[in-house]
């Protein structure tokens, strides 16, 4: 069965440095790997994926993601964390008939 | 805004209660799909539609809930018989067809039985 694991449950980081959320997955086949945020009392909103092709993907406010096959991963990125950017992060993979399954999810903390 | 809307946003019941959440999808899109969030956890996929089709449901979709998308637009999921362990956010997302394409969330139905 397909799975993804986030293995932080925060992250901190101040202002204006690097962030990085970690995710590892499993899957049998090729993987198709999301990434979503969720504010507050709010739906996921969608950051980026990997379907194919280049192993960096960028997306959405600044973030990219590395997918690296020999290490199972597909870690968040991004080059210069915001306060806005402190909310609720989540990995998903597709699994099948297209459902989505998600990680428990890392809460990142940007402080001023 | 064309997102995916949802309805409504929060409802409180009493256990035993009968509650019914709406999903409106993007225009475009054929694919549904059900996911239930609780607290400190990833969302959950529950059921999944394909035009008016309910191609796939979890297990954890017992025989209390029951989702229909009769004209392949807009979608409903009842609960029957609410229990307290049904409190939980409900999250509608949709795709399109094609390919791995993206599913775009609403902003969910937040349910707290009582």
């Amino acid at each position: 069965a397909q799975s993804v694991a986030q293995p932080e449950d925060q992250v901190n980081v101040a202002e204006g440095n690097p962030l990085t959320v970690k995710c590892t997955y499993s899957v049998s086949g090729n993987p198709y790997l999301f990434w979503y945020v969720q504010y507050p009392n709010r739906g996921l909103q969608f950051l980026l994926k990997y379907i194919t092709g280049d192993n960096l993907v960028k997306g959405s406010y600044g973030f990219e993601a590395e997918f690296n096959k020999s290490q199972t991963s597909f870690h968040l990125k991004k080059p210069s964390a915001l306060v806005s950017d402190s909310a609720l992060y989540f990995c998903a993979v597709r699994g099948g008939f297209q459902k989505l399954v998600f990680g428990t999810g890392t809460r990142l903390l940007v402080s001023p | 805004d064309t997102g995916v809307s949802q309805d409504p946003r929060h409802k409180i019941t009493k256990r035993g209660q009968n509650v019914t959440f709406r999903c409106d999808p993007i225009s475009e899109h054929n694919r549904l799909y059900w996911y239930r969030q609780t607290l400190g956890q990833g969302p959950e996929f529950l059921t999944y539609f394909q035009n008016e089709a309910q191609l796939e449901k979890s297990r954890l979709l017992s025989d209390r809930f029951s989702a229909e998308r009769p004209k392949g637009s807009f979608s409903t999921l009842e609960i029957q018989r609410t229990e307290q362990g049904d409190s939980a956010m409900y999250l509608c997302a949709s795709s399109m067809i094609f390919g791995q394409e993206t599913q775009y969330f609403g902003p969910g139905t937040r349910l707290l039985v009582l």
